[in-house]
């Protein structure tokens, strides 16, 4: 599995656009761009996947240039709610089994 | 929207003890994993599960552990002799085909006395 790199923490006013960036310099030519979103003491959410360019879905986009070796996700007038940890993962998404590896994530703080 | 569901919320325990955590994954999903987040700490992949045996698991998941799908829709983690060190959340998560489409169910809080 690629290694990702992200910011430890971030902070936002509400409304405001917030992106996260990712690297991922090792991805290799099977692997999808996975982002998740952890509140405290719940389970890990699924918010978008990719492979490259551009994805959009009701919560997030995301972002992702012709090398891949990075990505953004980015998510439009946030509120308190968004508060959590969004996890970059980067995976192959050809086998059903292989565990999701979990980094440190990036804790997005909203502010009033 | 169908969810992972977890049962107990919570279990506090003695060291020693023997618990069973459930979990009822999403119907039609074919893939079952079990992970654990020790209290501010990363989420830590523990064992996955596909066609009725362990798919793969992690140097966490040793003989104290242990999973079953006793049924066509429960899905068990055991912990035969509970330590200290096993106080976590425990997340069971399912997936239909692709990997990183996994879905969580909230968590069992589990802390060991």
């Amino acid at each position: 599995l690629a290694k990702t790199t992200q910011p430890i923490s971030m902070d936002s006013y509400e409304g405001q656009e917030v992106n996260i960036t990712c690297s991922h310099n090792n991805i290799a030519t099977n692997d999808y761009i996975t982002w998740y979103q952890q509140f405290p003491s719940q389970g890990p959410r699924f918010i978008i996947q990719g492979y490259k360019t551009k994805v959009t879905n009701e919560v997030a986009s995301l972002f992702i240039p012709a090398d891949r070796k990075s990505s953004t996700l980015s998510l439009p007038r946030v509120s308190l709610s968004d508060t959590a940890v969004y996890y970059c993962l980067v995976g192959d998404r050809g086998s059903g089994n292989t565990p999701l590896v979990f980094g440190k994530g990036t804790r997005l703080s909203v502010i009033a | 929207e169908p969810e992972v569901t977890q049962t107990p919320s919570h279990q506090v325990t003695q060291m020693g003890q023997e618990v069973i955590l459930r979990c009822v994954p999403i119907s039609n999903h074919l893939y079952f994993y079990w992970y654990r987040q020790i209290l501010g700490q990363k989420v830590e992949f523990l064992v996955s599960f596909y066609n009725n045996e362990i798919s793969e698991k992690s140097e966490i998941f040793d003989d104290q552990f242990s999973v079953e799908r006793p049924d066509g829709s429960n899905f068990t983690l055991k912990i035969r002799s509970t330590k200290l060190e096993d106080s976590a959340m425990y997340f069971c998560a399912s997936s239909e085909f692709r990997i990183e489409t996994q879905y969580f169910g909230p968590g069992t809080r589990l802390l060991v006395l």
